[in-house]
């Protein structure tokens, strides 16, 4: 089993609709989560953290994290084409902390 | 707005010549890691560090070294670049239970 695992998509989503992201891992221990946003030939750039169980809203994001499922999501509300991206699920791990990477899904919004 | 630099940005060089790719950070993070990623491809983590004179290898095996003499500074060397290591090489920083920032990358070139 990979330690974070994501759908790599493409998941095609019409402009305006809600766009839902999931990553699940595989360390129960670990205690913080990330979400990244990679545009094509740039870094990743950290869109949100959470790190208690529940919802955490920012603007148009919203992370959601479920600890006893080990499974962390994120919603983008009124997607737009500028959301159009690969979007990264990171853990810290907690058996070494470092922080490993899903594989990415890639994001298409459809206007 | 995170402060990590990566020299250079760009690199083409001839197979078997000695390189170094640097990475500073002004916010005194104690961790600091290199990710290797191939275009549309998933990061790997290929070395890690949680402070000065700690360097671990990551996930991925490479054939580059590193060293961590001053907690700005992370350089990565390869002391003979061959063409399968061309790549694009990501440093990043973090507080040690939080997010991961990165610089703009190093795109390497080996020919």
């Amino acid at each position: 089993q990979k330690e974070v695992e994501q759908n790599s998509g493409p998941l095609s989503v019409p402009e305006g609709a809600i766009a839902s992201l999931n990553c699940t891992y595989s360390d129960r221990g670990s205690q913080s989560f990330f979400w990244y946003r990679q545009y094509s030939g740039k870094s990743p750039e950290l869109i949100m953290s959470i790190y208690s169980n529940g919802d955490k809203e920012d603007g148009r994001f919203t992370a959601q994290l479920n600890k006893a499922s080990q499974y962390v999501s994120l919603l983008i509300r009124d997607s737009q084409p500028s959301d159009s991206a690969t979007y990264l699920c990171a853990v810290l791990m907690n058996r070494d902390d470092k922080i490993i990477f899903g594989k990415g899904t890639r994001l298409h919004i459809l206007p | 707005e995170a402060d990590i630099y990566q020299t250079p940005r760009y690199l083409v060089i001839g197979t078997g010549k000695k390189i170094t790719l640097e990475c500073s950070q002004t916010m005194g993070h104690d961790k600091m890691y290199w990710y290797q990623q191939d275009p549309g491809m998933e990061l790997h983590l290929i070395h890690y560090s949680y402070g000065v004179n700690s360097t671990e290898k990551g996930d991925l095996s490479s054939e580059s070294t590193v060293s961590r003499i001053r907690t700005e500074h992370f350089p990565l060397t390869l002391e003979s670049a061959r063409p399968s290591h061309t790549s694009q090489y990501l440093c990043a920083s973090s507080e040690y239970y939080g997010e991961a920032f990165f610089g703009q990358g190093t795109r390497l070139t080996v020919v």
